[in-house]
């Protein structure tokens, strides 16, 4: 059973401050994996990938996969309000496969 | 990103009818899938569309209920039918663009059944 697990929150940070959501996955053949953010009653949108171990930066983002952990967290700098919503993490074998969802984790921002 | 585009955007429809989403995805799109999001759930991936050819369905869908098309590269449809309350979700189609490696959404069909 391929699964992605996620903390579903709420998650509660301050503005400005740096919100760190994690997610652990249970296929070893994982090689590709994405950040989506969806806004209540909004489908979801791409924030992130990463393929590589290591470190990805993009803006206020940052994502960090670890294969041998099997964790791959997202990191958003200086948070604000506007980044409240779900953040769902997913991952997939290759690139001609569907991805594997986790239950999403809500982040709320508090001005 | 890639264009996907779906409709209707939401639909309220009676319990034992039927209704066909659509989906029209931009050339850049090779494999289409359609999932299904439930109130306050994650994306349960209901099948693949496979253009001309049956779809594969995961786990817990049939083709008796979740009917899909594809008669060409750019456009699918999702039958659900005969519906019932418990079908009330939200169902979205998605595009994967290989050159990216990147599964791109559509905006979601809102489905209330009474």
């Amino acid at each position: 059973q391929k699964e992605v697990e996620q903390n579903s929150g709420p998650l509660s940070v301050p503005e400005g401050a740096i919100a760190s959501l994690n997610c652990t996955y249970s296929d070893r053949g994982s090689q590709s994996f994405f950040w989506y953010r969806q806004y209540s009653g909004k489908s979801p949108e791409l924030i992130m990938f990463i393929y590589s171990n290591g470190d990805k930066e993009d803006g206020r983002f940052t994502a960090q996969l670890n294969k041998a952990s099997q964790y791959v967290s997202l990191l958003i700098r200086d948070s604000q309000p506007s980044d409240s919503a779900t953040y769902l993490c997913a991952a997939a074998r290759t690139g001609n496969t569907p991805l594997v969802f986790g239950k999403g984790t809500r982040l709320s921002v508090i001005a | 990103s890639a264009v996907i585009s779906q409709k209707p955007s939401r639909d309220i429809c009676q319990r034992g009818t039927s209704l066909t989403i659509q989906c029209q995805v931009d050339s850049q799109v090779t494999m289409m899938f359609w999932y299904r999001q439930q109130p306050g759930q994650s994306l349960t991936l209901i099948a693949t569309a496979n253009q001309g050819s049956e779809a594969t369905y995961e786990s817990g869908f049939v083709i008796d209920k979740f009917p899909i098309s594809r008669p060409n590269l750019t456009f699918s449809t999702l039958t659900v039918s005969n519906m019932s309350p418990e079908d009330s979700s939200i169902y979205l189609c998605s595009g994967l663009v290989p050159a990216k490696n990147i599964q791109y959404f559509g905006a979601g069909t809102r489905l209330s059944v009474l």
